[in-house]
């Protein structure tokens, strides 16, 4: 059975460092990896999708990779902004479409 | 911009009550999700569609079911609410190919009392 894991539960940085997130899972037969961002009280927003054929994907100052054979994707942030804020998961698609959670990261930017 | 729509924000219902969760979503989505969102346990599955008038149990079903009347529409259906059933409910859609992200609605926040 597919496990999600994310490591730390929790990060406390100041504005403008580079930082990594980590999600790690024990079966490298995945569909995509999707990583979501959740602000206090609301839904999740999608931030990048990465198909099991592909080893990263960027969208603006994120940078998402994926190393299936080690059962591990991270999520690099960039030039962190105290509006990056919030909670974020990743999730590993099966060829059933089903998400596979994680139980996230809270990312608190200091300004 | 693609949407999808939680009836309610928040929700207080009493024990025992039959509460009606709805989600719509506007972007032709074949397959809809109801999650439930608790601390320390992060999203569990309650069920999903995958097509009109079409349902399969996620990991957690018991207590809930759901309608797909039409395929914009997902209804989840708490038959006999109980205090257990308080949470966070999330509505989320996808394309059948799995091919592009699930999409959420901003929640449900739910209190049975």
């Amino acid at each position: 059975k597919q496990e999600v894991t994310q490591i730390p539960a929790a990060l406390s940085v100041p504005e403008g460092e580079n930082l990594v997130l980590n999600c790690s899972f024990t079966d490298s037969a995945i569909y995509n990896l999707q990583w979501f961002r959740q602000d206090p009280g609301k839904g999740l927003t999608s931030l990048l999708l990465i198909q099991s054929s592909q080893r990263e994907q960027t969208s603006g100052r994120l940078n998402a990779s994926l190393d299936k054979s080690s059962g591990r994707s991270t999520l690099y942030i960039a030039a962190s902004q105290p509006g990056d804020s919030a909670t974020y998961l990743c999730a590993v698609g099966g060829s059933n479409y089903q998400l596979i959670w994680g139980a996230g990261t809270k990312l608190i930017i200091k300004p | 911009d693609v949407k999808v729509t939680q009836s309610s924000r928040y929700l207080v219902k009493r024990t025992g009550e039959k509460v009606f969760l709805e989600c719509v979503q506007d972007m032709d989505h074949e397959n809809m999700f109801w999650y439930r969102q608790d601390p320390g346990l992060g999203l569990r599955l309650i069920y999903f569609s995958y097509d009109v008038k079409m349902k399969e149990k996620g990991d957690i079903p018991e207590g809930y079911s759901v309608s797909r009347e039409k395929k914009e529409r997902f209804s989840l259906i708490l038959e006999s609410a109980s205090t257990n059933q308080t949470s966070m409910y999330l509505c989320a859609s996808s394309s059948r190919d799995g091919q592009r992200p699930q999409h959420f609605g901003d929640g449900t926040r739910l209190s049975i009392l």
